[in-house]
């Protein structure tokens, strides 16, 4: 079973700032992540899904694998209050032609004015 | 734009009652999912179908049946609901591995 930890938060920044979401895993075999986002009392929507080492950039969000420490982050820059919402980290298993994410329980993220 | 929609937004079951949870997406993807939502657990599979008439079981399926006669159609049945029932279920499709896109959720409540 494949086990994903978050720090549940909440983390409390000033707008403008630069975000660090962390999320570890277990399974040293796993390659691929998902990052959502999911606002309070709403569906999760997917930011941002990476494959392999490296990092991927949309926007002023930027997700980091590493591989060797088993964890991958979430880099949010110029956080604004809209970015206020819990980010969900996944690991995703293939089966059946699809990827099954095993999500993690989230952290919280409050950016105040 | 993908849209996944789910029958109820809210509902209110007693126990013993049989549960019925649709999901429907409109862009022909293969792969269904429903999840349930419960604070300080996270999100949990409870089942997944990746075709019609296939299902497979997640973490958690006991009290629950699925069923898929349409593509674009994936159900979820609680034959007896009970109270540890109650929770946000959100219904999610997907095509591609690095998409899932989610319903809007629906609460439910078991009295």
């Amino acid at each position: 079973q494949k086990e994903v930890e978050q720090n549940s938060g909440p983390l409390s920044v000033p707008e403008g700032a630069i975000v660090s979401l962390n999320c570890t895993y277990s399974d040293r075999g796993s390659q691929s992540f998902f990052w959502y986002r999911q606002y309070s009392g709403k569906s999760p929507e997917l930011i941002m899904f990476i494959y392999s080492n490296g990092d991927k950039e949309d926007g002023r969000f930027r997700a980091q694998l590493n591989k060797a420490s088993q964890y991958v982050s979430l880099l949010i820059r110029d956080s604004q209050p809209s970015d206020s919402a819990t980010y969900l980290c996944a690991v995703p298993t293939a089966s059946g032609g699809s990827y099954i994410p095993t999500f993690g329980r989230g952290t919280s993220l409050i950016v105040h004015p | 734009d993908v849209k996944v929609t789910q029958s109820s937004r809210y509902l209110v079951k007693r126990t013993g009652e049989k549960v019925f949870l649709e999901c429907v997406q409109d862009m022909d993807h293969e792969n269904m999912f429903w999840y349930r939502q419960d604070p300080g657990l996270g999100l949990r599979l409870i089942y997944f179908s990746y075709d019609v008439k296939m299902k497979e079981k997640g973490d958690i399926p006991e009290g629950y049946s699925v069923s898929r006669e349409k593509k674009e159609r994936f159900s979820l049945i609680l034959e007896s609901a009970s109270t540890n029932q109650t929770s946000m279920y959100l219904c999610a499709s997907s095509l591609q591995p690095d998409e899932q896109f989610f319903g809007p959720g629906t609460r439910l409540t078991v009295l």
